[in-house]
């Protein structure tokens, strides 16, 4: 079946500092990818639509400047985070549609483990 | 708009009891219903989904039917196991759904015990 993979699993990284989440579809092409942010036990809540070749759609709240999408590929997205504080630690989560499928179901990726200190 | 609503968690049961996760909706339109599983430490993976009324869903022995005169999706098993224990979330596909098309319930945590 169709697989999200994202990369790292976990980071951890030093309050200022940036890191880059990313977030691959290995058997499929999609062109929109979508990124989540999940507190502990709590559901997920959507940051952003990230769309191939043209900028990120933020939901209302989200700050673009903080949480940079960058969708170069039809297979790849990328989540930075941007001069990360330790309110910046969660689970950050991506998934995309296949584009030869547009009424499927998201495939989402296993998460992303941020902790900022 | 969409809303899902689910029982709150967690849920304890012993291995081999029958599951029941509640879940109903609000929708706009004529919706998808899903159930989304997530293990520990991973993302969602989807469960078993329905697109209209009296479809059910099943996978890994979970089934689920869409009550469209109940605007319900509950979620069974006849059999639980220790490997069953997961956070499982309620979402629904529709027009009113947030720009992945998705609105999805707070999620339920459920606990098997051996």
């Amino acid at each position: 079946g169709a697989v999200v993979s994202q990369h790292p699993s976990r980071v951890i990284c030093k309050s200022g500092t940036s890191v880059k989440i990313e977030c691959r579809s290995l058997d499929f092409q999609a062109t929109t990818m979508f990124w989540y942010r999940q507190f502990p036990k709590q559901s997920l809540m959507l940051m952003a639509t990230s769309n191939e070749g043209s900028k990120a759609t933020y939901e209302q709240g989200v700050e673009k400047d903080k949480f940079l999408i960058n969708h170069a590929s039809l297979t790849l997205s990328t989540l930075t985070v941007t001069s990360a504080h330790p309110e910046d630690s969660s689970f950050y989560i991506c998934s995309a549609r296949d584009d030869r499928a547009q009424n499927s179901p998201l495939h989402f990726g296993n998460g992303t483990r941020l902790t900022v200190t | 708009g969409d809303s899902v609503t689910q029982m709150e968690g967690p849920v304890t049961l012993s291995e081999e009891a029958f599951l029941t996760i509640n879940c109903t909706y609000t929708a706009t339109g004529y919706p998808s219903l899903f159930w989304y599983v997530q293990y520990p430490g991973e993302g969602l993976q989807l469960l078993l989904k329905a697109t209209k009324a009296d479809d059910k869903g099943s996978n890994k022995g979970f089934e689920a039917t869409y009550r469209k005169e109940t605007t319900s999706f509950h979620l069974e098993k006849g059999s639980v196991q220790v490997s069953d224990s997961a956070v499982y979330f309620c979402a629904l596909s529709d027009l009113g759904g947030g720009a992945d098309g998705l609105t999805f319930g707070k999620g339920t945590h459920l606990i098997i015990q051996p």
